[in-house]
């Protein structure tokens, strides 16, 4: 059974605070993603890796950071969590091809910064 | 711009009522992909199904159908005989050529099945 494993379920953290949210996954994938999920707006792609050390900016950067120094792991950083921080982190990897596959989604982790 | 519209926000239903899900999509490119994902109050989003441009055909998968219209841009998913289980947020989501390996996702539906 593949699987994107994030590491929490929920977490909570004080603002000014570095979090760091953990994805692995076990399908050898060269894409991983880490996307923000908010009410309305749906998925925006926060950053996005295609190999080990590789990453591309996505729609919504700004106060986030990520590392990927292993194939299966991709880490996103809050520097200095902020409350507008607060959503639900999800990620999600996929094989590098012509467009014929598809995502695969963790369970998502629900931040909350106070 | 919004590369994929799902203009209804929540839609409720009760079990055994039909229900279409619209999407709408823009892209410049010739060759593209749309899907669909279930995220169920679990969180965790499940793959539905794939389309690639060049295949306007129909799919039917049990309870499930998809209509792929390139003339109006529209990728709709129609769930027959609705269940309390179909109950999650929808999304329709594409990739385009020029990278394959970005996704846009639409804003997704809320879907509520009543028993």
């Amino acid at each position: 059974d593949v699987k994107v494993t994030q590491s929490s379920r929920y977490l909570v953290k004080r603002t000014g605070e570095k979090v760091f949210l953990e994805c692995v996954q076990d399908m050898d994938h060269e894409n991983m993603f880490w996307y923000r999920q908010d009410p309305g707006l749906g998925l925006r792609l926060i950053y996005f890796s295609y190999d080990v050390k590789m990453k591309e900016k996505g729609d919504i950067p700004e106060g986030y950071s990520v590392s990927r120094e292993k194939k299966e792991r991709f880490s996103l950083i809050l520097e200095s969590a902020s409350t507008n921080q607060t959503s639900m982190y999800l990620c999600a990897s996929s094989s590098q091809g012509a467009g014929d596959t598809e995502a695969f989604f963790g369970q998502g982790t629900r931040l909350t910064v106070v | 711009a919004q590369k994929v519209t799902q203009a209804q926000t929540e839609i409720s239903v009760v079990e055994k009522e039909d229900v279409t899900l619209d999407c709408v999509y823009e892209t410049r490119d010739t060759t593209y992909y749309l899907f669909w994902y279930k995220q169920p109050p679990s969180g965790e989003l499940v793959f539905l199904i794939r389309r690639n441009s060049f295949d306007e055909q129909n799919e039917i998968s049990g309870r499930y159908s998809w209509n792929f219209q390139k003339s109006t841009s529209s990728f709709n998913f129609t769930i027959t005989a609705s269940q309390v289980v179909d109950s999650a947020v929808y999304f329709c989501a594409l990739s385009e050529a020029y990278n394959f390996n970005k996704f846009y996702f639409g804003s997704g539906t809320k879907l509520n099945v009543k028993p």
